[in-house]
């Protein structure tokens, strides 16, 4: 069974801080790497697909970093507001997935103001 | 609004039954895709149609159907309906093949079997 595991479950920062949130997955077959954000009673939407390694992507206060030769992708939210709440998806695309994206369980973080 | 549609947004039905999940891609895109989010369980890959065609295939049930139309539309068919089969199913699409295409998720259906 494929392995994407992302750490913490569950992180309650204070609106101000900077927190960041891992995704691991299997370094072999990598083909590209996929961050999605899902608020509640929303759907999941893409924040960045990232392939090579060394990648880093940036969105406002939202980064990314890729390494694919040890399998992990950091996001990190510098100065965290109440709107940043919400569910991080990582979802990794592998070759020998037959054409697919494997989600995994989510981080999710909640900013109290 | 990412640009893609499903329809309905909530659907109660009983055991047993059959329903019909639709979906529209977002205008010009090719690929569709299902997936299953249950309770404590993340997202789930059924399937992916591109251009009419099966591509990818996931955890998916022999219970469970689905097809792309000329129009790129796409229904996912669930039949002999059980109590687990209760989830969101999301539909999502994305212009092509590659594995580094964004894929854009429609508002989801709420199904409720009872």
């Amino acid at each position: 069974i494929l392995n994407v595991e992302q750490s913490p479950q569950s992180l309650h920062v204070q609106e101000g801080d900077s927190t960041n949130f891992t995704c691991s997955f299997p370094s072999s077959n990598f083909y590209a790497l996929h961050w999605y954000r899902w608020e509640t009673a929303k759907s999941p939407e893409a924040l960045f697909v990232m392939t090579l390694n060394g990648d880093e992507k940036k969105k406002g206060r939202i980064s990314a970093t890729l390494n694919t030769k040890e399998g992990y992708s950091y996001l990190y939210i510098k100065g965290s507001q109440p709107e940043d709440s919400a569910t991080y998806l990582c979802a990794p695309f592998l070759y020998n997935q037959g054409g697919k994206l494997i989600f995994g369980q989510g981080t999710e973080l909640s900013v109290k103001p | 609004d990412s640009g893609v549609t499903q329809t309905p947004k909530h659907l109660i039905t009983a055991t047993g039954q059959r329903v019909t999940l639709r979906c529209s891609p977002r205008s010009g895109d090719l690929s569709v895709y299902w997936y299953q989010q249950s309770l404590d369980q993340g997202l789930q890959f059924l399937i992916q149609y591109y251009n009419g065609e099966e591509r990818a295939k996931g955890n998916i049930l022999e219970r469970f159907s689905a097809q792309q139309f000329p129009d790129l539309h796409s229904e996912l068919n669930l039949s002999s309906l059980e109590l687990g089969d209760s989830a969101l199913y999301f539909c999502a699409s994305s212009g092509g093949l590659a594995g580094e295409e964004t894929q854009y998720f429609g508002p989801g259906t709420r199904l409720l079997v009872l």
